[in-house]
């Protein structure tokens, strides 16, 4: 079967750096997404990987492996805003969507 | 810019009562979907359509039937609610669905709840 994997919940402190780590199984790959969505809201587009290495954008860097069927998103800086469930996501052979049960992060101050 | 717009965003239901999700979108998109969230679960795809007229089922389509007549429309129907069906819906459209830097933009969602 196809599966996603994340940590439940992370707790970082305002100001520093965290890591959101994604692990796959999944029938092919076409691209790994990461998705932002705060609490009773839509979740919001933060990154694409297709090919291995690291994406920057601004404070959000998303790392691709895919011999290791691995990813992570690295948050720096962080703000109170940031807190939120992070979603990560993989299209599979068929172009599918196989989505993560995300990964709820709680800042602190 | 409306993006995608659902309504409702909350609705009560006694089991077996019918009801429709509706979802608008003015991006132009060809590809829409509905998903469904509940917690400590992935979201879970229940039908897509990848153009006016053309539906196909997700992974959890059983009990609810959907309806593309126009582009920037995709309706999402359950027939005889039940209450494994209580769960926040998604909407979520983009420019195609079969290619691999395919963004989705996701509706505000709509809380479902089935007595």
């Amino acid at each position: 079967g196809q599966n996603i994997d994340q940590p439940t919940e992370m707790t970082a402190t305002e100001g520093a750096i965290v890591q959101i780590n994604c692990t796959y199984q999944t029938s092919g790959f076409n691209g790994l997404f990461w998705y932002q969505q705060h609490a009773g809201e839509a979740p919001t587009f933060l990154s694409y990987n297709v090919l291995d290495g690291l994406e920057e954008k601004g404070r959000f860097s998303s790392f691709l492996s895919r011999s290791k069927g691995y990813s992570y998103l690295l948050l720096k800086e962080l703000q109170m805003k940031d807190s939120a469930s992070y979603l990560c996501a993989v299209m599979d052979s068929n172009y599918q969507l196989i989505w993560g049960a995300g990964t709820k992060l709680i800042i602190k101050p | 810019n409306a993006g995608v717009t659902q309504t409702p965003k909350f609705q009560v239901l006694k089991t077996g009562q019918s009801m429709t999700l509706q979802c608008a979108q003015d991006m132009n998109h060809e590809y829409m979907s509905w998903y469904r969230q509940d917690p400590g679960m992935g979201l879970r795809l229940i039908h897509y359509s990848v153009g006016a007229g053309i539906t196909d089922q997700g992974e959890v389509p059983n009990g609810y039937n959907v309806s593309r007549l126009k582009k920037q429309n995709f309706l999402l129907g359950l027939e005889s609610a039940a209450p494994s069906q209580t769960s926040v819906y998604f909407c979520a459209s983009s420019y195609t669905g079969g290619s691999g830097a395919n963004v989705l933009t996701f509706g505000a969602g709509s809380r479902l709840t089935v007595l």
